[in-house]
């Protein structure tokens, strides 16, 4: 089947910090990835995406690189700042032909001044 | 504004009552969503519709109906409801091109 897998939060950082939040996927077929995040009382909205194999998604100083062989698609960010704490969530999109989006559990992100 | 709205934002009820949550997109989109997020945060699809038509419709009580009177327009409406309802409900809408979803604001649920 399909399913999305995320680190536990929550991940709390010192404004600066490097920050990486794991995602693997099962799927079949050739699914695309997605990250998005939720601000505090927002709905989500999409922070990147990666529609095959290698692509790398950016947007904002995070991304996140589509990595077929450890089925992963970690989003990294070099430099955090305090605006950047919110909940990320991985999803997947299984494949071209429906729009479905399975999400992971969300992991919160807290970045301390 | 192009978005997604749902309305509306807050909902507090008791239980057994019944109550509706509507979603208007204004982008043109084919597809919309509801989506359920639990207090976990969990995020877990109920139905889709493209085009006015049920594509979607995952393991959810029947006192759950979706109704889609034009493909921007789609509306939810629960019966009866339990305290297990509680959650905040997110409408979504995408174009079937793969470009992700935008999503409304939501709309937080309690019952009491």
């Amino acid at each position: 089947g399909n399913s999305v897998t995320q680190m536990e939060g929550p991940v709390t950082l010192s404004e600066e910090a490097f920050l990486t939040i794991n995602c693997t996927y099962t799927a079949t077929g050739y699914p695309s990835l997605f990250w998005y995040v939720q601000y505090p009382g927002e709905g989500l909205q999409l922070l990147l995406k990666a529609t095959k194999a290698d692509d790398k998604g950016s947007n904002k100083g995070f991304e996140a690189t589509y990595r077929k062989e450890t089925t992963s698609f970690h989003l990294e960010k070099g430099s955090v700042q305090v605006s950047d704490s919110a909940v990320y969530f991985c999803a997947l999109r299984p494949s071209y032909n429906t729009d479905k989006l399975i999400f992971g559990t969300g992991t919160r992100l807290q970045v301390f001044p | 504004d192009t978005a997604v709205s749902q309305t509306p934002k807050y909902l507090v009820t008791q239980m057994g009552n019944d109550k509706s949550i509507k979603c208007e997109q204004n982008l043109g989109h084919d597809t919309m969503y509801w989506y359920k997020q639990d207090s976990k945060k969990f995020l877990k699809i109920m139905f889709s519709y493209n085009n006015k038509e049920l594509i979607i419709n995952e393991t959810v009580p029947n006192r759950f109906s979706p109704k889609s009177p034009d493909k921007a327009h789609l509306n939810l409406h629960i019966n009866s409801l339990e305290l297990g309802d509680s959650a905040v409900y997110f409408c979504a809408s995408s174009q079937d091109d793969g470009r992700g979803y935008t999503f409304g604001s939501g709309t937080r649920l309690t019952v009491v």
